[in-house]
């Protein structure tokens, strides 16, 4: 799918390293999420972006930051992370910001390894 | 709040037979489902999805699914396994009144030659 891009894909960070994640998407949509991906473990919707307004935050700790500048781009902020937070984080964007029946489309991800 | 469990983690059919996939939901409202493909290193990709028109629905790649309210169940099958079905497969339920979507942890298939 390349209607949602996310760069970097792979990236190997220390825990007192600041980086940030960015997610473009070219499908015109007006909503974003990020969700975590962890080994043997439900994915896990972190933000919500509509319109470029965070309208949900699912108690993700404060080490992660989010930022929406437009409806086409979403970065996750990184900071301070731990070694627990290595995992794949993938964006995804859906037409509407509001009801559930439009498709969510996905990123690759960006597979995150904290040392 | 809405939740799926997916009943086997990991699935194995050899090629040219029945794939089935379990799915349970359950939500305080009348849901929305949909099952995802994953492939690797790719993201997740919208196999088909339910939302309150007709309970069998078809989906792409030749998978269908069927809504069944009173077992609270959404199975996902096709009738004969390719080797290219071989990826990991996701159910997720959500509330028609919010973007809150649920995913299971997944179901693993293999596809034996």
């Amino acid at each position: 799918e390349t209607g949602v891009t996310q760069t970097p894909r792979h990236l190997v960070m220390g825990m007192t390293n600041k980086k940030s994640l960015k997610c473009e998407q070219h499908l015109g949509h007006n909503a974003m999420y990020w969700y975590k991906q962890s080994a043997k473990k439900p994915l896990e919707l972190m933000f919500v972006y509509n319109f470029k307004e965070q309208t949900e935050n699912n108690s993700v700790p404060s080490r992660f930051s989010p930022e929406c500048p437009n409806s086409s781009h979403l970065f996750l902020h990184l900071h301070t992370l731990q070694p627990e937070d290595s995992a794949l984080y993938l964006c995804a964007s859906s037409q509407a910001g509001t009801g559930s029946t439009d498709t969510q489309y996905f990123g690759p991800g960006t597979r995150l390894t904290v040392l | 709040a809405q939740s799926v469990t997916q009943l086997g983690s990991h699935v194995s059919v050899s090629e040219g037979a029945l794939v089935l996939l379990r799915c349970n939901y359950s939500s305080s409202v009348p849901p929305y489902l949909f099952w995802y493909v994953q492939y690797p290193n790719q993201g997740l990709q919208l196999l088909l999805k339910y939302t309150s028109a007709a309970t069998l629905v078809k989906g792409i790649n030749g998978f269908e699914a069927e809504f069944k309210k009173s077992e609270t169940s959404f199975h996902l099958t096709k009738p004969s396994a390719h080797m290219s079905d071989a990826a990991e497969y996701f159910c997720a339920v959500s509330d028609p009144n919010n973007n809150d979507m649920r995913f299971g942890a997944g179901t693993r298939l293999t596809v034996k030659p």
